[in-house]
């Protein structure tokens, strides 16, 4: 069956430090795609990144970047320089065939910055 | 405009009440959807609308009955309900999947926050 653990249920970081978020899944399929989603205190869930199985690059975009490892199953997430405003829940996600391509949601990570 | 608008933000109804939450969106999205957060968990699935039908029912009970009456509206009709039901219910849209046939929500609102007494 398929799963999603995050095992970091908080972290607690000073600004400017850097921080990776942890994402390791399960999956039967050979073609599945992995999710980011923020959710900031206000609650509204925010689209960060969706990934394709195939496609192992590693994308940056400006402070935030994404290591995609198909070896160790684990799908991270790096905030560079972090900033009060990156303090949220952080959820990672998986879609494939099995789940009928729904999203199956990890347990979310909160990330609190300090400033 | 990548906006999608729920209202209200909070809610408070008792047992016997009958509400509906509104979710709309203007972005041409054709796929809309409805989950229910508790707190400190992600969010699940209630239901999935693709061109104004129902396309996916996770097994809600009936007492939560969504409705789509056009590509930009989403309700979710709410009757005698259960202080279980207790949770920020969101609204999503996307736009329908391309060859990849992935259907997944990618832009949320900012959720009812409904408390059931």
């Amino acid at each position: 069956a398929q799963k999603v653990t995050q095992a970091q249920t908080e972290i607690s970081v000073v600004e400017k430090e850097d921080v990776t978020l942890d994402c390791v899944y399960e999956t039967r399929d050979t073609t599945y795609y992995l999710f980011w989603y923020k959710q900031p205190p206000s609650g509204e869930l925010v689209f960060l990144i969706r990934r394709n199985s195939f496609d192992e690059q590693n994308e940056i975009s400006g402070r935030y970047s994404w290591n995609f490892q198909k070896s160790t199953s684990s799908f991270n997430f790096t905030i560079t320089a972090s900033q009060v405003v990156d303090s949220a829940v952080y959820f990672c996600a998986l879609s494939d065939l099995d789940s009928n391509y729904q999203l199956i949601w990890g347990a979310g990570t909160k990330l609190i910055i300090k400033p | 405009d990548t906006e999608v608008t729920q209202t209200p933000k909070h809610l408070v109804m008792g047992m016997t009440n009958k509400k509906s939450l509104k979710c709309e969106q203007h972005m041409g999205h054709r796929a809309m959807y409805w989950y229910k957060q508790k707190a400190k968990k992600p969010p699940e699935l209630m239901f999935v609308y693709s061109y104004e039908k129902l396309s996916i029912n996770e097994s809600v009970p009936s007492r939560f009955s969504p409705e789509c009456p056009n590509s930009s509206l989403l309700n979710l009709h709410l009757h005698a309900l259960q202080p279980e039901d207790s949770a920020l219910y969101l609204c999503a849209s996307s736009p329908l999947p391309g060859t990849s046939g992935l259907l997944f929500a990618k832009y949320f609102g900012p959720g009812t926050r409904l408390t059931v007494l």
